[in-house]
């Protein structure tokens, strides 16, 4: 089943910061962030783990809260570089499953 | 190191013609995953293959596609006819052995499919 991101697209000011979030209806043994800018492929942000730490890219974080298989990730002091658009993709409780990816959601970074 | 390649990047085709999408995973990669990405549906998993045996082809969406991997060096994605409503971008992503899913995906930078 599809994750549901929230927003889905959001503009912020260099320097404001954001919060993305991605739910998911059914139990999950970790939760995925990718960023993909226009044009290119999806990257590799951070993977979060079912009893795992809150992680964290450069000024990005993100956290998962198992009880509510709800992850969300947090944008500080947002850079024109982290204009894109941000997926979640989850894996189910049982582990070693394909990840669905949500919709995702597009932030755009202006001066 | 070379990443995933995938050719071509854009392919324009009129609908009925048949269309094969080719990908190189990363060396020593056993996983190799097919997406396609939409507006509407976001980044759908179509199949993927490990150590060349394909797993999982759930997310194919008609007997019109098929995906093989003759080898651990490459993979195709074949819509035969196509339809316009396979217009898309496909990526195809290679993650190696013991984090497969739990660990980074790599992706290619996509195959952008218009059917006329």
């Amino acid at each position: 089943q599809q994750p549901v991101q929230s927003p889905q697209a959001v503009i912020l000011r260099e320097g404001e910061d954001a919060v993305i979030n991605c739910s998911s209806s059914k139990a999950l043994y970790s939760v995925h962030w990718y960023r993909q800018k226009h044009g290119e492929a999806p990257v590799f942000l951070m993977i979060l783990l079912k009893g795992g730490e809150q992680m964290r890219h450069e000024k990005i974080s993100a956290s998962f809260n198992e009880k509510k298989q709800q992850s969300s990730l947090y944008l500080t002091a947002s850079q024109l570089s982290y204009s894109g658009t941000y997926f979640c993709g989850t894996e189910g409780a049982g582990g070693n499953t394909p990840l669905v990816f949500g919709k995702g959601t597009r932030l755009s970074v202006i001066a | 190191d070379a990443g995933v390649i995938q050719s071509p990047r854009h392919e324009v085709t009129e609908m009925g013609q048949e269309v094969t999408l080719r990908c190189k995973p990363i060396s020593g990669h056993d996983y190799l995953f097919w997406y396609r990405q939409t507006m509407m549906r976001g980044l759908e998993l179509l199949i993927y293959f490990n150590n060349n045996v394909p797993i999982d082809d759930s997310g194919m969406p008609e007997d019109r596609f098929s995906a093989k991997m003759p080898n651990a060096s490459f993979s195709t994605l074949k819509i035969q006819p196509s339809e316009p409503r396979d217009s898309a971008v496909y990526f195809c992503a290679s993650s190696p052995t013991g984090t497969v899913f739990s660990g980074e995906l790599f992706f290619g930078e996509g195959s952008r499919l218009t059917v006329l």
